[in-house]
């Protein structure tokens, strides 16, 4: 296990469901990010933060929702979800966004039913 | 737009052989490279960081190589052993201020002991 932690590990959800995804990371970094694996398809980026502002939005629904109120947490508000956005919701962090190895949590297993 | 194509989707060695991994992309124009591996249900763990200045990066058996002429990164695997089963995955970031970082959809690697 790398010094990002995510929870939950798997969650279950209705489309009318309001749930949130935690991000920790004990490294001292000043970058966070979320992004989304789907079956078969690329890791894609949702949001990025620097020193606890968003510097990246990835033309993401605004079903999700991103907050970070410190540059050690990072969560993912859900709302109205659909089917397809089940997926495999992965955290990173870096020393900073521009040329730094980002590491990994382990992420967290979405199904919306 | 970054397009990243990783070549095969699924490998399938014999114990202690050498193999190469594949990874092509579009836009010449990168900040770095980064090669991960991800076993199943898990994140993704950082294995060897090239900057555009740079032609390749060895840690222990591995050794990544870049080509940006060409728009190709290699990862080299030595002598590979079972526990080097899982998805690899290329990752590339482009100029512009802040990191976006394109995945590519991974080669599934498999060493049969």
């Amino acid at each position: 296990e790398t010094g990002v932690t995510q929870t939950p590990r798997h969650l279950v959800m209705g489309m009318t469901n309001k749930k949130s995804l935690k991000c920790e990371q004990h490294l001292g970094h000043n970058a966070m990010y979320w992004y989304k694996q789907s079956a078969k398809k690329p890791l894609e980026l949702m949001f990025v933060y620097s020193l606890e502002e968003r510097v990246e939005n990835n033309s993401v629904p605004s079903r999700f929702s991103p907050e970070c109120p410190n540059s050690s947490h990072l969560f993912l508000h859900l709302h109205t979800l659909q089917p397809e956005d089940s997926a495999l919701y992965l955290c990173a962090s870096s020393v900073a966004t521009s040329t730094d190895t980002q590491y990994f949590g382990p992420g967290t297993r979405l199904t919306v039913l | 737009k970054q397009e990243v194509t990783q070549i095969p989707a699924a490998l399938s060695v014999p114990e202690g052989e050498n193999l190469v991994l594949n990874c092509s992309f579009t836009d010449s124009a990168i900040y770095n490279l980064q090669w991960f591996r991800q076993d199943p249900g898990k994140g993704l763990t950082s294995l060897l960081l090239i900057q555009s200045s740079q032609r390749e990066q060895t840690s222990g058996r591995l050794n990544a190589s870049l080509d940006k002429s060409s728009g190709r990164s290699t990862l080299y695997i030595a002598a590979s052993q079972p526990g080097d089963s899982a998805t690899y995955l290329c990752a590339f970031s482009s100029l512009g201020g802040y990191q976006k970082v394109t995945f590519g959809t991974g080669t599934k690697l498999q060493v049969i002991p």
